[in-house]
C-alpha cells in the first residue's frame, strides 16, 4: 500500500543550529500533511501543517515545506534548542476533511550537541 | 492534550484473556481514531470512527475491536489478547485543525 517514509533515522545538530528533517510520500493523491513531534513517554504532539494547495507554511521558529512535484516534505526548526529533542513524524491523508486516518512515516529522531 | 484522554495508562494482562482501553474527549470531534506504535513500524491504524455508532477497519484490525455508543468515548477492546497485541495504543481525534493525540496506554500482554 502507499506509505510515508523519512530518509534518516537520526540526525544530530548543534544547539542553535536550523534543523532540516526530511519526508517523501507515495500516495500522490495526497492532500494533508502533518509533522508531529514525539518525546519519550509521550504521545505525538502536532507541530504544523499544510495542505496540498500551499507550498510553504511557517509557525513559530518552524516551517514546512512541501514539493508537490517530487512529493517531498521536509520541516525546518530555527535555531534547535535542546528542547527539540525528539522523535519527529510525518503523516499525510488524501482526504483532509474527512473520516480518513493518517499514515505516518517511521519517524526521525533529533539529537541535539550542546 | 487536546482534550483527549486516555484510560488506563497502562495495562499488563494475561493472554486469552479480554482487554478494553477507552479513549474519552472532551472537544465533540466527529472523528476519533486508534492507532497502535510498535519499534520498526511506527503508528498503524486499527480502526477509526466517523460517528456515534459509525466505525471502520484499519490496516490492522484483526483482532480488535471498536465500539462508540456517545461522541465522546470511543472503546477499543481486544477480544483475546495475544503477545502479538503488545504495544502503545494511542487514541486520536481529527478537527479542523488538524488530528490530536492522547498519551497513549502501555499494554503488555503476558
Amino acid at each position: 500500500g502507499e506509505s510515508v517514509g523519512l530518509h534518516l533515522p537520526t540526525l544530530s545538530v548543534q544547539e542553535g543550529d536550523n534543523s532540516i528533517i526530511n519526508c517523501a510520500y507515495s500516495n500522490s493523491a495526497s492532500d494533508y500533511f502533518i509533522w508531529y513531534k514525539q518525546e519519550s513517554g509521550k504521545g505525538p504532539q502536532f507541530i504544523i501543517d499544510i495542505r496540498s494547495n500551499m507550498d510553504k507554511r511557517q509557525g513559530q521558529r518552524v516551517t514546512v515545506l512541501l514539493n508537490k512535484t517530487v512529493k517531498h516534505l521536509s520541516l525546518q526548526i530555527a535555531a534547535t534548542q535542546p528542547g527539540d529533542s525528539a522523535v519527529y513524524f510525518c503523516a499525510e491523508s488524501f482526504s483532509g476533511g474527512g473520516a480518513d486516518g493518517l499514515t505516518f512515516g517511521k519517524g526521525t529522531h533529533l539529537i541535539i550537541q550542546p | 492534550d487536546a482534550g483527549i484522554t486516555q484510560s488506563p495508562r497502562h495495562k499488563v494482562t494475561e493472554t486469552g484473556t479480554p482487554v478494553t482501553l477507552r479513549c474519552h474527549q472532551t472537544e465533540n470531534h466527529r472523528y476519533m481514531y486508534w492507532y497502535r506504535q510498535d519499534p520498526g513500524h511506527g503508528l498503524r491504524l486499527i480502526h477509526y470512527s466517523y460517528g456515534v455508532k459509525d466505525t471502520d477497519k484499519g490496516e490492522v484490525s484483526d483482532g480488535y475491536s471498536v465500539s462508540r455508543s456517545k461522541t465522546e468515548d470511543f472503546l477499543l477492546t481486544l477480544e483475546s489478547a495475544t503477545s502479538s497485541q503488545t504495544s502503545v495504543y494511542f487514541c486520536a481525534i481529527k478537527g479542523t485543525l488538524g488530528a490530536f493525540f492522547g498519551q497513549g496506554t502501555r499494554l503488555t500482554v503476558v
